[in-house]
């Protein structure tokens, strides 16, 4: 089946740091992927919509200088938060859609759990 | 009109039981309610979903009750084991166009399944 690689699982950084949080499609090019904030034990929030070739759109309230989407191959979206701070502390999601698969289409990676100290 | 309410927010059950999850929307556009399991430490992974063509799905013990004109949905599960103990959330999409895959969650329930 389709997989969606996230990596790093785990990150500890110092604050004003910058960490890069890839999402890899490992079967299917998507071209749009979608990237998630969790805070521990509250639901997912939709960050941004990360598109290949093009700008990603980010949800309200998301400051897009802060949470940096490039999504520059059809296989790769990467989510670099810049200055960390321990506020940014945070489990991040991606997800990847596969239009063109039968059955289910919407495929999400393991997780990130970033730690700023 | 983009929230989806999910209750209860914690449940606890005994094996065998059968916990009920419910969820409300009040976004009309929405036509693809999907449910999630979520380990900690792990993304969500699809459980069942459902078009709100049909009233009723069942895939193996997971089985979503879908009601429009009140616009609710729920996901039962039948003969529940200590496994299932997990975070279940309910979602909802627009299937239409670029919307595909932009999900809202509901807030999540913590499942837990005593032996």
């Amino acid at each position: 089946g389709a997989v969606v690689s996230q990596h790093p699982s785990r990150v500890i950084c110092k604050s004003g740091t910058s960490v890069k949080i890839e999402c890899r499609s490992l079967d299917f090019q998507a071209t749009t992927m979608f990237w998630y904030r969790q805070f521990p034990k509250q639901s997912l929030m939709l960050m941004a919509t990360s598109n290949e070739g093009s700008k990603a759109t980010y949800e309200q309230g998301v400051e897009k200088d802060k949470f940096l989407i490039n999504h520059a191959s059809l296989t790769l979206s990467t989510l670099t938060v810049t200055s960390a701070h321990p506020e940014d502390s945070s489990f991040y999601i991606c997800s990847a859609r596969d239009l063109d698969r039968v059955g289910e289409k919407l495929f999400f990676g393991s997780g990130t759990q970033l730690s700023v100290l | 009109q983009q929230q989806v309410k999910q209750s209860p927010q914690s449940l606890i059950v005994q094996k065998g039981g059968i916990p009920i999850i419910n969820c409300a929307y009040e976004n009309t556009a929405f036509d693809y309610f999907p449910w999630y399991q979520q380990f900690p430490g792990k993304g969500p992974a699809l459980l069942i979903a459902i078009r709100p063509d049909v009233s009723e799905k069942k895939e193996g013990r997971f089985t979503i009750s879908f009601n429009k004109s009140a616009k609710q949905f729920s996901l039962h599960i039948m003969d529940s084991q200590p496994g299932d103990s997990a975070t279940y959330f309910c979602a909802a999409s627009n299937l239409g166009g670029t919307s595909y895959g932009k999900l809202t969650f509901g807030q999540g329930t913590i499942l837990t399944v005593h032996p």
